[in-house]
C-alpha cells in the first residue's frame, strides 16, 4: 500500500498569510506513461463530506477559489492557500489514486492563529 | 445538480449485517466508477471499495475483503455496500463518492453527506 504522509498535522496561520501544507508518498505516484501525478486534496469541513479541491497534483476543481494551488511530483506535493480567509478552516486531506488501496493521508488540521 | 443520498446506517451488533445504499440524481452513475469511503468519528478517511461503471470489477479494502460486497442498478441510479460480519472496527461515517474521468483509479470530485454505521453490542 501507499502510506501518504503530511506534515504538519495542524497548523495556524494568521487572516491574509499563506498556508502551506505537504504530502509525501511512501512511493512516486507519477504515472509514466501520461505524466500526471494521481494525486488529490481535499478539505473537509464539520459535519460536512471532504469536498474536492485539487486533481492531478495541480488542477483546481472548477469552483475552487484560486488562493488554493497544488504543486509538487513524484513523492512530495505541497497544497498553499496564498491568503487565508476565515472560511478555510478546516481539515486538509492528500490521496493518491495512482493504485488500489487508494490512500489517504492523516489529514492536517488548519485554524486561524 | 449532483447529489448522493446515503441510507442504511444504524446500529448493529457485533457479527451482523447493514446494506447501504446511496441514491444519486442530477447524473447518471450508468458511467462512472464508484466509491465508498468510510470516516471513524474524529479521525482520517479511509477508502472501503470501488465499483466499475457497469459492475464488471471490483476492489476492496483488506480490512473489508470477504465481508462486504460492493454492488450498483444502474436502472434505479443507486449504489450498494453489503456489510456483513460487521466488527467493532468498521464502526464509521460511510460516504459514497464518484469517481471521475472514466478512470478506473480517479479523485472524487462528489459526496454523499454519509451514513453513520455503529456497530456495538
Amino acid at each position: 500500500d501507499i502510506v501518504m504522509t503530511q506534515s504538519p498535522d495542524s497548523l495556524a496561520v494568521s487572516l491574509g498569510e499563506r498556508a502551506t501544507i505537504t504530502c509525501k508518498s511512501s512511493q512516486s505516484v507519477l504515472y509514466s506513461s501520461n505524466n500526471k501525478d494521481y494525486l488529490a486534496w481535499y478539505q473537509q469541513k464539520p459535519g460536512q463530506p471532504p469536498n474536492l479541491l485539487i486533481y492531478w497534483a495541480s488542477t483546481r476543481e472548477s469552483g475552487v477559489p484560486d488562493r488554493f494551488s497544488g504543486s509538487g511530483s513524484g513523492t512530495d506535493f505541497t497544497l498553499t492557500i496564498s491568503s487565508l480567509q476565515a472560511e478555510d478552516v478546516a481539515v486538509y486531506y492528500c490521496q493518491q489514486y495512482y493504485s488500489t488501496p487508494i490512500t489517504f493521508g492523516q489529514g492536517t488540521r488548519l485554524e486561524i492563529k | 445538480e449532483v447529489q448522493l443520498v446515503e441510507s442504511g446506517g444504524g446500529l448493529v451488533q457485533p457479527g451482523g449485517s447493514l446494506r447501504l445504499s446511496c441514491a444519486a440524481s442530477g447524473f447518471t452513475i450508468s458511467t462512472y466508477w464508484m466509491h465508498w469511503v468510510r470516516q471513524t468519528p474524529g479521525m482520517g478517511l479511509v477508502w472501503v471499495s470501488r465499483i466499475k461503471s457497469d459492475g464488471s470489477s471490483t476492489s476492496y479494502a483488506d480490512s473489508v475483503k470477504g465481508r462486504f460486497t460492493i454492488s450498483r442498478d444502474n436502472a434505479k441510479n443507486t449504489l450498494y455496500l453489503q456489510m456483513n460480519s460487521l466488527r467493532a472496527e468498521d464502526t464509521a461515517v460511510y460516504y459514497c463518492a464518484r469517481g471521475q474521468g472514466g478512470y478506473s483509479n480517479s479523485w472524487n470530485d462528489n459526496w454523499g453527506q454519509g451514513t453513520l454505521v455503529t456497530v456495538s453490542s
